[in-house]
């Protein structure tokens, strides 16, 4: 139980066009999902928080006109990232977070992005 | 400002022996500690995670330890085997719902 999928796995586009990247929970229901971002050889940064019904609470330094973010429902998140740019290029994993006393967090499979 | 800190970027060990990952935190109200394991271009897998009311969590042949006054905490793995090679990560969480910050990973080598 608890997976996370992430669709689609791999893209690649031109500058200046937009990517949806999904982000699933697919037997749970999650009312509150992750977006994170990992550089080659860094951690993963938390880029937003999504939370179901309401707007996405995004960290300092994060465009939120940049990257769209719509949970629209329990199960499922999106990532949109507007007017790409190569430097936008890099691995965007989401998760979500279960319910229980441990509130314990699934991560998705990730997105790689790479934008030519 | 890194709240989680892995300071060794890499780590070779081989099999049969221990492997000791550590991870140093600044944030005293951290309630939750986890380890995570990740190969490239796939998502991290959780392996064992540790509360901040303890000092020892023990899976198999994982085993966290938890130093709250020096605010840190290790990893075991014993014995290592060439498939424990990736990367590892340490994560740590402010309050139950929020998200996970992590350290920037420790590349574990396992040779057989």
């Amino acid at each position: 139980g608890a997976v996370v999928s992430q669709h689609p796995s791999w893209v690649i586009c031109k500058s200046g066009t937009s990517v949806k990247i999904e982000c699933r929970s697919l037997d749970f229901q999650a009312t509150t999902m992750f977006w994170y971002r990992q550089f080659p050889k860094q951690s993963l940064m938390l880029m937003a928080t999504s939370n179901e019904g309401s707007k996405a609470t995004y960290e300092q330094g994060v465009e939120k006109d940049k990257f769209l973010i719509n949970h629209a429902s329990l199960t499922l998140s999106t990532l949109t990232v507007t007017s790409a740019h190569p430097e936008d290029s890099s691995f965007y994993i989401c998760s979500a977070l279960g319910g229980g006393a441990t509130y314990e967090q699934y991560f998705g499979p990730g997105t790689r992005l790479t934008v030519t | 400002d890194q709240q989680v800190k892995q300071n060794s970027p890499s780590l070779s060990v081989q099999e049969g022996r221990i492997s000791i990952l550590n991870c140093d935190y600044t944030n005293s109200m951290f309630d939750y500690f986890l380890w995570y394991k990740k190969y490239p271009a796939e998502g991290p897998t959780f392996l064992i995670s540790i509360s901040s009311i303890k000092d020892k969590n023990e899976d198999g042949r994982f085993t966290v330890f938890l130093n709250k006054s020096a605010k840190h905490l290790s990893l075991h793995i014993v014995p290592s085997q060439p498939g424990d090679s990736a990367v590892y990560f340490c994560a740590a969480r402010g309050q139950a719902g929020t998200a996970l910050i992590f350290g920037k990973g420790t590349t574990l080598s396992v040779s057989s």
